[in-house]
């Protein structure tokens, strides 16, 4: 298995540019979230959902967009790259509900903003 | 007052130690409590999940005390690999969301 796979590993943008994070997973989890780590922080939630169709902000959703248009894919859209926004982006899912409710992560999203 | 509060550390222990992490949760009604592990620069991965009783996975043990609303993760015979980011993760009665303290750092020492 796949398990949660995230796409670019690196990217580097100039300040105003757009990008898309890609995430899949494979796992057939209705949750889904991306979260970014700065350097010696924690985790936070940008985005997140439960299932295709539904989204809902978390605690850092400005200058960022998300879509579900399937369980699958759960994309993250930075329409004007600031230099704010130069994290670690981690993708990840989960059976939420489950008996085993295990966090999958992807292996994350290094991007800089110059 | 945020969901999940950490001790930072760095906590630097020699090899064979002892060393115990503590974390503190808001939500009295929280219902999921795990320890997840994090390596520098990689993914957060699943340590142990953390119930009620208490539980043990080898040389780790995770103990939950609901009335204090503190989790708490036990290294016992502290080995090199050990060296990682702690984080703390609960799942409040909502069940949407995986709320991560900042995380402990530990590096243990020859």
């Amino acid at each position: 298995n796949a398990g949660v796979t995230q796409t670019p590993k690196f990217r580097i943008l100039k300040i105003g540019q757009s990008m898309t994070l890609q995430c899949a997973q494979d796992m057939n989890h209705n949750y889904m979230y991306w979260y970014r780590q700065d350097p010696g922080m924690g985790l936070k939630l940008i985005y997140y959902s439960v299932g295709a169709g539904i989204t809902d902000k978390g605690e850092v959703p400005n200058g960022y967009n998300v879509s579900r248009s399937t369980t699958e894919d759960f994309p993250l859209r930075l329409e004007l790259a600031a230099p704010s926004q130069t994290s670690v982006y981690f993708c990840a899912s989960s059976d939420m509900g489950a008996a085993n409710e295990k966090l999958f992560f992807g292996s994350g999203t290094q991007l800089s903003v110059l | 007052r945020k969901e999940v509060e950490q001790d930072p550390g760095p906590f630097n222990v020699p090899e064979g130690a002892t060393v115990a992490f503590n974390c503190t949760y808001s939500n009295s009604a929280s219902q999921s409590f795990f320890w997840y592990r994090q390596d520098c620069r990689k993914e957060p991965k699943l340590l142990m999940s953390v119930y009620s009783s208490g539980n043990e996975d080898g040389r780790f043990t995770a103990q939950l005390n609901r009335a204090s609303q503190y989790i708490s993760l036990l290294i016992r015979d502290s080995k090199l690999s050990d060296s990682a980011t702690y984080l703390c993760v609960v799942i409040t009665n909502t069940g949407n969301q995986f709320y991560f303290g900042t995380g402990t750092s530990l590096t243990v020492i020859p």
